[in-house]
Formats: structure tokens, C-alpha cells, sequence
């Protein structure tokens, strides 16, 4: 069975703080992805990043960074000098190729200005 | 246009009646999803387009949900006898590769 876990339901830091939201996934397959989408107010989900199982380099893009660990199966997200635009709720997503993703409870960001 | 639309945005409907939620994908995406999103928690999938042939419908909740795509491009969803637990986000996402790219939702509230 496919199942994503995302521990914290809302966090809220102070604009500038830098801030991890953590995920954590299971699966049996060797073959597998992992995405972060961003859900902002108006309601659209907007895809992040796209990591597959054999690739464990990390990743930086801007003021964005995922650390992606098969041995702690986890795959992180960590905000560098949060900006109130960085509000929303921050799914991460598992594809194991299959017919569906599975998505966690998502993550409720809110940057306090 | 350049992402995955959905129409209506928000619909309102009396609990019995019957609704259509329309999505139309990427231009040339083949395989096309809808997901049904309740309030605070995670989409979940409902079923699954490869072109105008459904192959996955194992999610959707009851005989009462029914989707199409006829032409293998514009997919309706279409949810007969609403009840009140049918309120919520109901999204499409077509793929390209390995990454879903979602429309905008349609918010379905059942009085």
C-alpha cells in the first residue's frame, strides 16, 4: 500500500524565518515519485517538483530546497527566507507509477509579515 | 489555453438534483484524472482517462458518480441524486511524463 504522511497540519513563522515541512512516505515499489504541489486560497494545486527513486540529489531552486532520504523515507521541503506570499497549503504527493497519486493531509503555511 | 480549466468554479446545487462538472485538459495530454478534495485534507483519487477509454474508476464513491470523455480530449463528471456529503473540491488533472498538472477545481456545495 501507497500512504503519505504530513505530521504538521499548520505551521506559521514570521516572515524571513526559514521554515521545513516535513513528509514522509511508504511503498513497496522500487519504482516510485515524489512531488510537492503549492495550494494557494484560490484554490488551483501548482506543481513544485518531481523527484524519482534513483535520484537522491537534493535540490535547490531559489529560496526553495527539497532533501529527498530512501533511508528515512522522506522527502522535505524547506522554505529559505519565507515571504507572506509563500502562504498556502503545501501537499506532497506519491506515484508508483500506477493509476493515481496519493496525496498527504497536506501542510497549512502562514507568513506572518 | 496554456493549463487544465474547469467550469464550473463554484456550484451550488439542492440535495437529489443532478450536476455536470467539466474539465477540459491540456491540449494533447493523454491521460487525464479527477480527484475529489474534501475540506482540509489531501485530493483523492476518484478515476483515470487514458484518451477517451476509462481505465481506473475504482475510487469513485458510489453508482451515483459518473464520468466521461467521449472524444478522448473534454472530460464531464457527472454526480446524479447529490447528497450533502458530496460537498467539496472536485479537481481534473491531465499528465504529461510523470507530473499531473491540475485545474483550478470546482467547489460543489449540496444544500
Amino acid at each position: 500500500a501507497q500512504k503519505v504522511t504530513q505530521a504538521q497540519t499548520e505551521i506559521s513563522v514570521v516572515e524571513k524565518e526559514d521554515v521545513t515541512l516535513d513528509c514522509v512516505y511508504e511503498t513497496r515499489d522500487t519504482t516510485y515519485y515524489l512531488f510537492w504541489y503549492k495550494q494557494p486560497p484560490s484554490g488551483e494545486l501548482v506543481f513544485l517538483i518531481r523527484r524519482n527513486s534513483f535520484d537522491e540529489q537534493n535540490e535547490i531552486s531559489g529560496r526553495y530546497s527539497w532533501n529527498f532520504q530512501k533511508s528515512t523515507s522522506s522527502f522535505n521541503f524547506t522554505i529559505t527566507a519565507s515571504q507572506v506570499v509563500d502562504s498556502a497549503v503545501y501537499f506532497c504527493a506519491l506515484w508508483n507509477t500506477g493509476n493515481q497519486f496519493y496525496f498527504g493531509t497536506g501542510t497549512s503555511l502562514t507568513v506572518i509579515p | 489555453g496554456a493549463g487544465v480549466s474547469q467550469s464550473p468554479r463554484y456550484k451550488v446545487a439542492k440535495r437529489g438534483q443532478d450536476v455536470a462538472l467539466r474539465c477540459d485538459p491540456i491540449s494533447g495530454h493523454v491521460s487525464l484524472f479527477w480527484y475529489q478534495q474534501a475540506l482540509g485534507q489531501g485530493p483523492e483519487f476518484l478515476t483515470y482517462f487514458q484518451n477517451e477509454a476509462q481505465l481506473d474508476k475504482s475510487g469513485l464513491p458510489s453508482d451515483r458518480f459518473f464520468a466521461e470523455r467521449p472524444e478522448g480530449s473534454v472530460s464531464t463528471l457527472k454526480i446524479q441524486r447529490t447528497q450533502q456529503e458530496d460537498s467539496a473540491v472536485y479537481l481534473c488533472a491531465s499528465r504529461r511524463s510523470e507530473t499531473q498538472y491540475f485545474g483550478p477545481g470546482t467547489r460543489l456545495l449540496v444544500l
